[in-house]
């Protein structure tokens, strides 16, 4: 089945630990997204890639970093430098880039305490 | 400042009925325009979009798109309580970041047996 996988479902950390959320795509699309989403807000665009080896940054990218190593994968680091890390992150993925249908996988939730 | 207003509800109709949804967005460069559905706990589901000026019908869902007003809407006939969930509008335009989605808040349906 085509689709975007997302892992871990939950996740937990320590405040000051880095942590890897993982994004896998094999829809063959071209560029993939992170989004953040907080209670009661709208998504918000952390780091964007159309295509491989070249990502850019959103709306909000202090304290995240990426790689688009491979077409299928786009993980996403959170590090200690996030000073508000607790949310449900979001990856999404469309065909080509440009303003076309963005498909979304399952998403991460993460809790730092 | 590109905006995605949205009524945030809740917008309580009972089974059977037309739920009525709406956005308004400020970037009168935008192109596109889509509906997600959001089940609580759950990521994004595109179930409609729309790029040019009219209606566009797929099933129970139609979506109007009226450029000149920076209005879009949603029509869901014959609501199920299976339609309750948060549906987001979007929006997308060349000009933004390696054309990522605007989104609103989000309106929350409850559809009442």
């Amino acid at each position: 089945d085509g689709g975007i996988t997302q892992s871990p479902k939950y996740l937990f950390r320590k405040e000051g630990q880095n942590v890897t959320l993982s994004c896998e795509q094999n829809l063959n699309h071209d560029a993939m997204y992170w989004y953040r989403q907080d209670p009661g807000q709208g998504l918000r665009l952390i780091y964007y890639s159309q295509i491989v080896n070249d990502f850019q940054k959103g709306d909000i990218a202090e304290g995240y970093s990426v790689s688009r190593e491979k077409k299928e994968s786009f993980p996403l680091t959170v590090t200690s430098a996030q000073k508000n890390p607790t949310a449900f992150y979001l990856c999404a993925s469309s065909i080509l880039p440009g303003t076309n249908e963005q498909y979304f996988g399952p998403g991460t939730r993460l809790t730092v305490t | 400042q590109k905006e995605v207003e949205q009524n945030s509800g809740p917008l309580s109709v009972p089974e059977g009925a037309i739920a009525s949804l709406n956005c308004t967005y400020s970037d009168r460069g935008s192109q596109s325009f889509f509906w997600y559905r959001q089940y609580s706990g759950k990521s994004p589901e595109l179930i409609m979009s729309i790029y040019s000026n009219g209606d566009k019908e797929d099933g129970r869902f139609t979506a109007q798109l009226n450029k000149a007003s920076q209005y879009v809407s949603l029509l869901i006939r014959d609501s199920q309580p299976s339609d309750s969930a948060t549906y987001l509008c979007a929006v997308g335009s060349n000009s933004n970041s390696g054309y990522a989605l605007n989104f609103g808040k989000g309106t929350s349906l409850l559809v009442t047996p």
